[in-house]
C-alpha cells in the first residue's frame, strides 16, 4: 500500500536562510508522481510543485526545489531564502500515474522567523 | 481561469440540522473529490467521481454523509444530521484524468463546518 510520511511535525528557520522538509515515501508502483502542497493560515490548499518518478533532473518552481532520491524513497522540499509568508504547513503527497487516489502525509508545520 | 470553487466558505449550525456544501470543480476537469481535515485526522478523502459517476465512497464515515454530482460543474456534499464530530473543513478538489502525473490536483478554499 502507498504511504507518505513526514517525520517533522514543527520547524524553525531563520528568515532568508533555506529550509528542507522531508518526506519519504512507500509504493510499489515504478510510475508514480509526487507533490507538495503549502497549505498557510487562511486554510487553502495551494500546489506549489511535482515530480514525476521518471523524472531525472530535481523539480524546481522559484524557490522551490524537490530532492528527489528515488533509491531511497524520499521527495524533499527545498525552500531557498525563506520569507515570512513561507510559514505555514506543508504536506507531502503521491499518486500513481494513472491512478485515482492522492495519498497526503500528515504534514510540516514551518516557522519563518524575523 | 477561476480555480475550484465552494460555497459556504464557513457554516454554523445545530447539532441535527442538515447541512449542505457545495463545490464548483475547474471547467474541464473530470475528477472531482471531496477532503475533510481535522487536527486529529488530517486530510481525509471521503469521496471521488469520475465523469459525474461515484467511484469510491469508502472514505464517507457513516450514511449520514452523501455526496452528488448532478454535472460536470456541480456536487454537494451533505450531511443530515449533523453532528459536533462532523465540524471540520472541507475540501473539494479537481483534476483532469489524462493519466499523466502531471494532472495536478487542485483544491477550493474550503469549508470550515462547525456543529454546536
Amino acid at each position: 500500500a502507498q504511504k507518505i510520511t513526514q517525520t517533522q511535525p514543527g520547524m524553525f528557520v531563520q528568515e532568508k536562510e533555506a529550509v528542507t522538509l522531508d518526506c519519504t515515501y512507500d509504493t510499489s508502483d515504478q510510475s508514480y508522481g509526487l507533490f507538495w502542497y503549502k497549505q498557510p493560515s487562511s486554510g487553502e490548499m495551494i500546489f506549489l510543485i511535482y515530480q514525476g518518478s521518471y523524472d531525472e533532473q530535481n523539480a524546481t518552481e522559484g524557490r522551490y526545489s524537490l530532492n528527489f532520491q528515488k533509491a531511497r524513497k524520499s521527495a524533499n522540499l527545498v525552500i531557498s531564502a525563506s520569507q515570512l509568508g513561507d510559514s505555514a504547513m506543508y504536506f507531502c503527497a503521491m499518486r500513481e500515474v494513472g491512478g485515482f487516489k492522492t495519498i497526503f502525509g500528515a504534514g510540516t508545520r514551518l516557522f519563518v522567523k524575523a | 481561469d477561476a480555480g475550484v470553487i465552494q460555497s459556504p466558505r464557513h457554516e454554523v449550525t445545530e447539532m441535527g440540522q442538515e447541512v449542505t456544501l457545495r463545490c464548483k470543480p475547474i471547467s474541464g476537469h473530470d475528477y472531482l473529490f471531496w477532503y475533510r481535515q481535522t487536527m486529529m485526522r488530517g486530510l481525509e478523502l471521503l469521496i471521488y467521481f469520475n465523469n459525474n459517476v461515484p467511484i469510491d465512497d469508502s472514505g464517507m464515515p457513516e450514511d449520514r454523509f452523501s455526496a452528488k454530482m448532478p454535472n460536470a460543474s456541480f456536487s454537494t456534499l451533505k450531511i443530515q444530521p449533523s453532528e459536533p464530530r462532523d465540524s471540520a473543513v472541507y475540501f473539494c478538489a479537481s483534476r483532469l484524468g489524462s493519466g499523466s502525473w502531471v494532472d495536478t490536483q487542485y483544491f477550493g478554499p474550503g469549508t470550515r463546518l462547525t456543529v454546536l
